[in-house]
């Protein structure tokens, strides 16, 4: 089936430095998502990505989605102790109403 | 928690025991999911349900049966439960956009 890979799993930061995580697909994607879980929490929804190459920001995140439309990133610059959690992204293929998750990455922060 | 509950919050059961988890949305939304978490695991799909009266297999259907019971509800039987089965389990439901929303969770400790 497919499989979305994403890494690192684990990134611990200063606060104040910058963050990215990487998720990678063999297969085309036809959108991709990322969610947010803070620790004991649920996952809650970020951002979605359509289009081939786009980027995307909310405040201090930025989100791309690579132009084969096969791989994506987040990037949070210079973290703050809110930012705290695991990543994931989640991505369906043309047509299919499910999605699959990435591993996550966990981000801690030192503050 | 995104017009989703799930009960119970916490269950242990011993290994042979059955139950049942619930969950129920308010936003009169077509799909919803059953996903288990692991460490490092990331999210996998256990079932899910395009619309009332129809469920699909996931990723890791194996050990689980599922009842749309309407378009509300979206229940989650362990007939037999196992050590494996140890995880949370997080309830999610999507409309039109494939953007989920997942409800807080239940932790389930199988002995």
């Amino acid at each position: 089936g497919q499989q979305v890979m994403q890494i690192p799993q684990y990134q611990h930061v200063q606060e104040g430095e910058d963050f990215t995580t990487y998720c990678n697909s063999s297969t085309t994607l036809s959108n991709i998502q990322w969610y947010k879980q803070r620790p004991g929490g649920h996952p809650v929804f970020l951002i979605q990505l359509v289009k081939s190459g786009e980027v995307k920001k909310q405040k201090r995140l930025t989100f791309q989605f690579g132009e084969a439309k096969k791989n994506s990133s987040l990037h949070i610059t210079a973290t703050q102790t809110t930012d705290v959690g695991t990543y994931f992204c989640a991505a369906s293929t043309q047509g299919a109403q499910k999605l699959v998750f990435g591993q996550g990455t966990r981000l801690t922060i030192n503050p | 928690n995104a017009g989703v509950t799930q009960t119970p919050k916490f269950q242990v059961l011993k290994t042979g025991q059955s139950m049942t988890l619930q969950c129920a949305q308010d936003m009169n939304h077509n799909s919803m999911y059953w996903y288990r978490q692991d460490p490092g695991m990331g999210l996998r799909l256990i079932y899910y349900s395009a619309s009332e009266g129809t469920t699909d297999k996931g990723e890791v259907p194996n050990g689980y049966n599922v009842s749309r019971l309407n378009k509300r509800e979206f229940s989650l039987r362990l007939e037999s439960a196992a050590p494996s089965q140890t995880s949370v389990y997080f309830c999610a439901h999507s409309g039109q956009g494939i953007m989920q929303y997942f409800g807080p969770g239940t932790r389930l400790t199988v002995l």
